[in-house]
Formats: structure tokens, sequence, C-alpha cells
């Protein structure tokens, strides 16, 4: 079954400062691969998608992740973070054909600092 | 156009109860997901119904199931409430395909006293 770890629970970044979330997945075969963010008391928000299109996704908000398969990796960047980037950030991934869930890791709650 | 809406938005419950959690999916979608998120976890997968049926299921009790109805819409009825069951019940649509992307609605808060 296809899985993601989250490598770090907490990340602390200061206003402007770049942020970095790593996500590695258990795969030999490059799955579906998601980035979610969460803010508090809502559902969870779609921020990009890798579908085997481009190594390099844009998603909204100013997100970018690269997909890398040599390192079984799909980390999610943002040049520089605002107050309002504050929240939980959660990787998912689905399986190529036949399975239809979404696995997903632990998640990494990002708090930004003035 | 509105996206995914569940409802109610809390619900409290004793022990031994049972409970219905309902979800209308985004527009244009037929496909309708649901995941349990325990406090402080990433959300786990229950099950999915596509065309009114369960297509796949997560690792979870017979006490969990579901329904989805001609207008795509859905329920999850959990039976037997333990404490364990406290949690965010989030419901998600899609459109047919492993690679297109889920939406997700604002949650359930289900709480078991």
């Amino acid at each position: 079954a296809q899985s993601v770890t989250q490598l770090g629970s907490h990340v602390s970044v200061s206003e402007g400062a770049l942020v970095l979330l790593r996500c590695n997945y258990s795969s030999s075969v490059p799955p579906y691969l998601f980035w979610y963010v969460q803010y508090p008391n809502q559902g969870l928000q779609l921020l990009l998608k890798y579908t085997s299109a481009a190594t390099l996704v844009k998603g909204i908000n100013g997100f970018e992740a690269e997909f890398k398969k040599s390192e079984t990796s799909f980390h999610l960047t943002k040049p520089s973070a605002h107050m309002s980037d504050a929240a939980e950030y959660f990787c998912a991934v689905s399986d190529l054909g036949g399975d239809y869930k979404l696995s997903f890791g632990a998640g990494t709650t990002v708090t930004v600092r003035a | 156009d509105a996206g995914v809406t569940q409802s109610p938005t809390h619900l409290i419950k004793t022990r031994g109860q049972q409970v219905t959690l309902r979800c209308s999916p985004k527009s244009g979608h037929d496909t309708v997901s649901w995941y349990q998120q325990a406090l402080g976890q990433g959300p786990q997968f229950i099950f999915q119904y596509y065309e009114e049926e369960e297509r796949q299921r997560g690792n979870f009790p017979d006490r969990f199931s579901g329904h989805q109805f001609p207008n795509y819409s859905s329920e999850l009825n959990v039976n037997a409430l333990l404490l364990g069951d406290s949690a965010l019940y989030l419901c998600a649509s899609s459109s047919q395909g492993a690679n297109q992307p889920q939406h997700f609605g604002d949650g359930t808060r289900l709480s078991i006293l």
C-alpha cells in the first residue's frame, strides 16, 4: 500500500522567509501526489497535485512542489512566508489505477513569526 | 458554484448511540469519499462511493456504513458509538479517476460523551 512520510511535525518560520515542508513517498512506481492545507476548524484545501505531467508543480498561494523520483520526494516550498500561511499541511498519495483512496501523512503545522 | 457541503457541523452523542452524517458533493462530481480525522492526525480513509455502490473500503469496522443517492449525495452512518469515534469526519468529492483531486467539505465534528 502507498504511504507518505512527512518529516517534521512542526515548522516555524519568520515572515518573508522560505517555507520548506518535506514529504517522501513509498513506491517503486511514481504515484499521484497531492498537497493539502487545513486552516483551523476547516476542511482540506488542495494546494497542488502531481500526476506525471511535469516534475515542478505550481499551486495556489505561491506554493510549488518538485517531484524527485530518485529521492522519492515531493517537497513543498514557498519563497516568502506570509502570516496567512500559518496552518497545517498534509501530503497525500493515491495509487495509479485501482486504488482510489488518498493516504495522508501525519501533517506539518506551520507557524509564522512576525 | 457550491463546493462540498456537510451537515451537521457539530454533533454530540453518547456511547452506544447511532449517528448519520450527510454530504452533498461539488457540482459535476460523481464520487464521494469519507475520511475520519482524529485530533492531531491526518485523515484516514473510511470508504468511497461511486454509482451508488461502495467501491473501496478502508480499515474500519462494519459499524461504519454508508449510502450514495442517485443525486450523488451521500450519508455516513455509525452504529454503537464508542468514545474513540470522536473525530472530525470529512467528506470529499471528485470526478471519476484516481488522478482527479478530491475536494473536501469543512467536516462534521463528532463528540462522544
